[in-house]
């Protein structure tokens, strides 16, 4: 079956500290791959995807490159802000079939100013 | 704007009693999903749907239920039956199967608590 593993948490870092937060994946197929992120009390939001094999996902700072040949995903920021502070989540999905995501079971961080 | 609402934002349920979530989304997806969030865990799948009038139960559907009755609407009961209740409600979307490269979008979600 397809499965996501992250990072435990939480991490905490200084303002202006270089993140990484690690996904690797096991999926049947091509799948696509997702980070999204969620602030307290909030739902999730799309925070960057890959379709293919050495995509590179961005936006607001945070990157991720789909990796094939280590079957990993994970997502980088040069310099954190205490805004970035929230859960992320690694998630894939596979095409075809019933389109279940699956999710990683997240990893909070933490930004200290 | 396009969205996702769920409503309401807290709920508190007694003992014995049934409650209903809803999830009302504008943005014309096929597929509809309600997921359960504990502190410090990841989303777990409850239902569900890809179609109006089907849907299907997910990793921990006991002590829920659902219906599809309008693309529009995806409400979740849980019922007297559900015993450990107290935890974070997500409803999500997405578009057709064979869209895989498209991420699913999620409502702001429902916080339910014993009372």
């Amino acid at each position: 079956g397809n499965s996501v593993t992250q990072m435990e948490g939480p991490v905490t870092l200084s303002e202006e500290a270089f993140l990484t937060i690690n996904c690797t994946y096991t999926a049947t197929g091509y799948p696509s791959l997702f980070w999204y992120v969620q602030y307290p009390g909030e739902g999730l939001q799309l925070l960057l995807k890959a379709t293919k094999a050495d995509d590179k996902g961005s936006n607001k700072g945070f990157e991720a490159t789909y990796r094939k040949e280590t079957t990993s995903f994970h997502l980088e920021k040069g310099s954190v802000q205490v805004s970035d502070s929230a859960v992320y989540f690694c998630a894939l999905s596979v095409p075809g079939g019933s389109y279940i995501p699956t999710f990683g079971r997240g990893t909070s961080l933490i930004v200290h100013p | 704007d396009g969205g996702i609402t769920q409503s309401p934002k807290y709920l508190f349920r007694k003992e014995g009693q049934n409650v209903t979530l809803s999830c009302e989304q504008n943005l014309n997806h096929d597929a509809m999903y309600w997921y359960r969030q504990d502190p410090g865990q990841g989303l777990r799948l409850i239902y569900y749907s890809q179609i109006v009038n089907d849907f299907q139960k997910g990793d921990i559907a006991e002590g829920y239920s659902v219906s599809r009755e309008k693309k529009e609407s995806f409400p979740l009961t849980v019922t007297s039956a559900q015993k450990n209740p107290t935890a974070f409600y997500l409803c999500a979307t997405g578009g057709r199967t064979q869209y895989s490269n498209q991420p699913q979008h999620f409502g702001d979600g429902t916080r339910l608590s014993i009372l």
